[in-house]
């Protein structure tokens, strides 16, 4: 079964931190990675895509990075701010399908 | 249009009523997925549009749900003799297929659905 996984599912840090969130996946053939940020109540929104042939893309405070035989990706955080303040979705298109694979989610609060 | 919209934004239900959902999405997306997300939980994959390509349904909960495309475009999720576990947010999403790669997905702000 092709599975996401995010871990942690819940992190809070001092504003002014780096942090590193972690998706992992099943199946190393991958179309691409997207990661997604959902405030409470609110639609999605791309923060940053990756495809298959890629090792990172940076956009702003943001950098994510992609480790294809690992079955790995990280979304770093540089110099976390409370608008940060929501949850971060991994998510996985595989090779067969199409479907877009979601991991559980990492829930972030950073404190004033 | 720039986004993808759905519509109504907010809706509420008695149980048993039917109800329809709408999805524009970004106007040359070949994909459109359906998604719900019940409060705190993650997000259920529910029906996948890929061109003219048969839909895949296999995430629809019951025979209640269905989903239509009409012209490659806009659809319309139909929830039948709403429940009250059907409460949720349903999220559309649209995407650019090309030949040997997918662009990212577009999301839209959802529609929150409470049966009562």
């Amino acid at each position: 079964k092709q599975e996401v996984t995010q871990i942690p599912a819940a992190l809070s840090v001092p504003e002014g931190e780096n942090l590193v969130l972690n998706c992992s996946f099943t199946d190393s053939a991958i179309y691409n990675l997207q990661w997604f940020r959902q405030d409470p109540g609110k639609g999605l929104t791309s923060l940053l895509l990756i495809q298959s042939s890629q090792r990172e893309q940076t956009s702003g405070r943001l950098n994510a990075s992609l480790d294809k035989s690992s079955g790995r990706s990280t979304l770093y955080i540089a110099a976390s701010q409370p608008g940060d303040s929501a949850t971060y979705l991994c998510a996985v298109i595989y090779n067969a399908g199409n479907m877009l694979t979601f991991g559980g989610g990492t829930r972030l609060m950073v404190k004033p | 249009g720039a986004g993808v919209s759905q519509s109504p934004s907010n809706k509420v239900t008695e149980k048993g009523k039917d109800v329809e959902l709408r999805c524009d999405p970004i106007s040359g997306h070949t994909a459109l997925y359906w998604y719900r997300q019940s409060l705190g939980q993650g997000l259920e994959f529910l029906i996948y549009f890929q061109g003219n390509s048969a839909p895949d349904k296999s995430g629809l909960p019951s025979d209640r749900f269905s989903a239509e495309r009409t012209g490659g475009s806009v659809s319309t999720l139909t929830i039948q003799r709403t429940q009250q576990e059907d409460s949720a947010v349903y999220l559309c999403a649209s995407s650019f297929t090309g030949n040997s790669y997918t662009y990212g997905y577009t999301f839209g702000s959802g529609t929150r659905l409470t049966v009562v």
